[in-house]
Protein backbone atom coordinates (compact mmCIF):
# COMPACT_ATOMS: atom_id res chain seq x y z
CA UNK A 1 0.00 0.00 0.00
CA UNK A 2 1.50 3.14 -1.11
CA UNK A 3 1.94 6.24 1.55
CA UNK A 4 2.14 9.64 0.35
CA UNK A 5 4.23 10.61 -2.37
CA UNK A 6 5.78 13.85 -3.38
CA UNK A 7 7.90 15.22 -6.66
CA UNK A 8 10.17 15.93 -7.14
CA UNK A 9 12.50 15.59 -4.24
CA UNK A 10 14.71 18.68 -4.77
CA UNK A 11 14.64 21.87 -6.70
CA UNK A 12 16.07 24.74 -7.35
CA UNK A 13 14.93 27.93 -8.65
CA UNK A 14 15.64 31.37 -9.43
CA UNK A 15 13.73 34.68 -7.63
CA UNK A 16 10.49 35.62 -9.44
CA UNK A 17 10.14 32.22 -11.00
CA UNK A 18 6.55 30.24 -10.77
CA UNK A 19 7.36 26.30 -9.13
CA UNK A 20 4.54 23.32 -9.26
CA UNK A 21 5.35 20.95 -6.55
CA UNK A 22 3.23 17.81 -6.49
CA UNK A 23 1.58 15.08 -4.25
CA UNK A 24 -0.26 11.97 -4.61
CA UNK A 25 -2.27 11.18 -1.39
CA UNK A 26 -2.09 7.43 0.51
CA UNK A 27 -4.63 4.85 -1.23
CA UNK A 28 -7.93 5.62 0.54
CA UNK A 29 -7.58 9.16 1.48
CA UNK A 30 -9.08 12.11 -0.18
CA UNK A 31 -8.13 15.23 1.14
CA UNK A 32 -4.15 16.89 1.32
CA UNK A 33 -3.06 19.45 3.50
CA UNK A 34 0.13 21.42 2.64
CA UNK A 35 2.90 22.43 5.33
CA UNK A 36 5.89 24.94 4.55
CA UNK A 37 8.85 23.86 7.07
CA UNK A 38 11.40 26.75 6.82
CA UNK A 39 15.14 25.46 8.08
CA UNK A 40 15.39 25.25 11.64
CA UNK A 41 11.23 25.61 12.37
CA UNK A 42 8.16 23.55 12.55
CA UNK A 43 5.94 22.90 10.08
CA UNK A 44 3.43 25.98 8.93
CA UNK A 45 -0.23 25.18 7.37
CA UNK A 46 -0.58 26.44 4.18
CA UNK A 47 -4.00 25.21 2.74
CA UNK A 48 -6.02 21.78 2.54
CA UNK A 49 -8.06 20.17 -0.62
CA UNK A 50 -11.02 18.24 -0.28
CA UNK A 51 -13.12 17.44 -3.10
CA UNK A 52 -11.41 19.69 -5.53
CA UNK A 53 -11.73 22.78 -3.29
CA UNK A 54 -9.44 24.40 -1.02
CA UNK A 55 -11.36 24.28 2.69
CA UNK A 56 -8.72 25.61 4.84
CA UNK A 57 -6.10 28.54 4.47
CA UNK A 58 -3.36 29.32 6.61
CA UNK A 59 -1.70 32.47 6.80
CA UNK A 60 0.17 32.45 3.38
CA UNK A 61 -0.41 35.23 0.79
CA UNK A 62 -2.02 34.36 -2.58
CA UNK A 63 0.92 33.58 -4.89
CA UNK A 64 0.96 30.37 -2.43
CA UNK A 65 -2.31 28.67 -4.84
CA UNK A 66 -2.99 24.87 -4.86
CA UNK A 67 -5.79 22.78 -6.93
CA UNK A 68 -6.40 19.14 -6.08
CA UNK A 69 -7.80 16.62 -8.83
CA UNK A 70 -10.58 14.04 -9.52
CA UNK A 71 -8.07 11.43 -7.88
CA UNK A 72 -7.32 13.50 -5.06
CA UNK A 73 -3.54 14.25 -5.64
CA UNK A 74 -2.16 17.76 -5.27
CA UNK A 75 -0.66 20.04 -7.07
CA UNK A 76 1.09 23.62 -4.83
CA UNK A 77 1.96 26.54 -6.87
CA UNK A 78 4.09 29.25 -5.78
CA UNK A 79 3.96 32.70 -8.06
CA UNK A 80 6.94 35.06 -7.69
CA UNK A 81 9.31 33.10 -5.68
CA UNK A 82 10.91 34.91 -3.11
CA UNK A 83 14.38 34.25 -1.07
CA UNK A 84 12.03 33.44 2.07
CA UNK A 85 10.31 30.32 -0.14
CA UNK A 86 13.14 28.36 0.43
CA UNK A 87 11.91 25.11 2.54
CA UNK A 88 11.07 21.64 2.96
CA UNK A 89 7.21 21.19 1.57
CA UNK A 90 5.34 18.73 3.19
CA UNK A 91 1.92 17.04 1.88
CA UNK A 92 -0.24 15.33 4.66
CA UNK A 93 -3.31 12.80 3.27
CA UNK A 94 -6.11 12.12 5.30
CA UNK A 95 -9.88 10.69 5.34
CA UNK A 96 -12.10 13.07 5.62
CA UNK A 97 -13.35 13.28 9.23
CA UNK A 98 -9.97 12.25 10.44
CA UNK A 99 -8.55 15.37 10.22
CA UNK A 100 -5.49 15.95 11.92
CA UNK A 101 -5.23 12.27 13.74
CA UNK A 102 -5.36 10.62 10.60
CA UNK A 103 -2.37 12.38 8.64
CA UNK A 104 -0.24 10.74 6.69
CA UNK A 105 2.90 12.54 5.66
CA UNK A 106 5.09 12.48 2.88
CA UNK A 107 9.09 12.88 2.63
CA UNK A 108 8.88 16.83 1.17
CA UNK A 109 10.08 18.49 -1.54
CA UNK A 110 12.96 20.84 -1.05
CA UNK A 111 12.69 23.95 -2.85
CA UNK A 112 16.02 26.14 -2.62
CA UNK A 113 15.55 29.64 -4.73
CA UNK A 114 18.53 31.45 -5.45
CA UNK B 1 -5.87 29.68 19.15
CA UNK B 2 -4.15 27.07 19.55
CA UNK B 3 -0.03 26.88 20.07
CA UNK B 4 2.86 24.58 21.29
CA UNK B 5 5.95 25.03 22.96
CA UNK B 6 9.16 22.72 22.92
CA UNK B 7 11.42 23.05 25.58
CA UNK B 8 14.75 23.29 24.72
CA UNK B 9 15.79 23.41 20.63
CA UNK B 10 18.45 20.78 21.43
CA UNK B 11 18.96 18.00 24.31
CA UNK B 12 21.57 15.89 24.09
CA UNK B 13 21.48 12.59 26.60
CA UNK B 14 24.01 9.26 26.68
CA UNK B 15 23.25 6.40 24.92
CA UNK B 16 21.09 4.28 27.35
CA UNK B 17 20.22 7.51 29.39
CA UNK B 18 16.33 8.24 29.91
CA UNK B 19 14.89 10.76 26.80
CA UNK B 20 12.99 13.87 28.28
CA UNK B 21 11.34 16.21 25.35
CA UNK B 22 9.07 18.58 27.34
CA UNK B 23 5.80 20.57 25.46
CA UNK B 24 3.42 22.64 26.36
CA UNK B 25 0.43 23.15 24.95
CA UNK B 26 -2.35 25.63 24.58
CA UNK B 27 -5.59 25.40 23.72
CA UNK B 28 -9.48 26.50 24.15
CA UNK B 29 -11.16 23.12 23.57
CA UNK B 30 -9.93 19.67 24.56
CA UNK B 31 -6.81 18.73 22.43
CA UNK B 32 -5.28 15.97 20.14
CA UNK B 33 -1.60 16.22 20.38
CA UNK B 34 1.17 14.18 18.70
CA UNK B 35 4.72 13.62 18.51
CA UNK B 36 6.41 13.29 15.71
CA UNK B 37 9.81 12.65 14.54
CA UNK B 38 12.30 13.80 11.63
CA UNK B 39 15.44 12.49 10.61
CA UNK B 40 17.71 14.22 8.27
CA UNK B 41 16.12 14.78 4.59
CA UNK B 42 12.78 12.98 5.25
CA UNK B 43 9.17 14.42 6.19
CA UNK B 44 7.16 13.04 9.27
CA UNK B 45 7.00 10.22 11.08
CA UNK B 46 3.95 9.95 14.11
CA UNK B 47 5.29 8.14 17.08
CA UNK B 48 2.29 8.84 19.09
CA UNK B 49 -0.97 10.59 19.53
CA UNK B 50 -3.33 11.45 22.42
CA UNK B 51 -7.06 11.58 21.33
CA UNK B 52 -9.08 11.43 24.46
CA UNK B 53 -8.38 8.35 25.34
CA UNK B 54 -5.78 6.92 28.32
CA UNK B 55 -3.55 9.59 29.25
CA UNK B 56 -0.81 7.48 29.18
CA UNK B 57 0.04 6.81 25.45
CA UNK B 58 2.88 4.51 24.38
CA UNK B 59 4.02 4.92 20.77
CA UNK B 60 6.82 3.44 18.47
CA UNK B 61 10.51 2.66 19.10
CA UNK B 62 9.60 2.31 23.27
CA UNK B 63 8.87 6.00 22.99
CA UNK B 64 5.49 7.07 25.53
CA UNK B 65 4.11 10.61 26.49
CA UNK B 66 1.59 11.71 29.32
CA UNK B 67 -1.42 13.88 28.80
CA UNK B 68 -0.77 15.97 31.65
CA UNK B 69 -4.69 18.50 31.40
CA UNK B 70 -3.62 20.06 34.80
CA UNK B 71 -0.21 21.40 33.25
CA UNK B 72 -1.09 21.66 29.80
CA UNK B 73 1.90 19.19 29.16
CA UNK B 74 2.56 16.32 26.99
CA UNK B 75 6.44 15.30 27.54
CA UNK B 76 8.22 12.61 25.56
CA UNK B 77 10.08 10.08 27.39
CA UNK B 78 12.01 6.81 26.20
CA UNK B 79 13.39 4.98 28.95
CA UNK B 80 16.90 4.23 27.56
CA UNK B 81 18.11 5.75 24.35
CA UNK B 82 19.58 4.57 21.73
CA UNK B 83 21.78 5.83 18.84
CA UNK B 84 19.31 5.44 16.42
CA UNK B 85 17.22 7.98 18.27
CA UNK B 86 19.12 10.76 17.35
CA UNK B 87 16.81 13.30 15.17
CA UNK B 88 14.16 16.08 15.00
CA UNK B 89 11.16 15.46 16.93
CA UNK B 90 8.12 17.57 16.94
CA UNK B 91 5.11 18.14 19.38
CA UNK B 92 2.03 19.02 17.72
CA UNK B 93 -1.74 20.36 18.38
CA UNK B 94 -5.06 20.24 16.99
CA UNK B 95 -8.54 20.09 18.23
CA UNK B 96 -11.33 17.87 17.76
CA UNK B 97 -12.52 19.42 14.70
CA UNK B 98 -10.78 18.74 10.75
CA UNK B 99 -8.07 21.64 12.05
CA UNK B 100 -4.61 21.72 11.15
CA UNK B 101 -1.73 21.00 12.93
CA UNK B 102 0.45 23.31 15.26
CA UNK B 103 3.54 22.41 15.80
CA UNK B 104 6.05 23.40 17.91
CA UNK B 105 9.66 24.51 16.70
CA UNK B 106 11.06 21.36 17.53
CA UNK B 107 13.95 19.37 19.56
CA UNK B 108 17.15 18.19 18.10
CA UNK B 109 18.12 15.16 20.29
CA UNK B 110 21.67 13.78 20.10
CA UNK B 111 22.65 10.59 21.54
CA UNK B 112 26.31 10.53 22.58
CA UNK B 113 28.34 6.96 22.92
Amino acid sequence: DAGVTQSPTHLIKTRGQQVTLRCSPKSGHDTVSWYQQALGQGPQFIFQYYEEEERQRGNFPDRFSGHQFPNYSSELNVNALLLGDSALYLCASSLVGQGSNGYTFGSGTRLTVV
Amino acid sequence: AQSVTQLGSHVSVSEGALVLLRCNYSSSVPPYLFWYVQYPNQGLQLLLKYTSAATLVKGINGFEAEFKKSETSFHLTKPSAHMSDAAEYFCAVSDRGNTPLVFGKGTRLSVIA
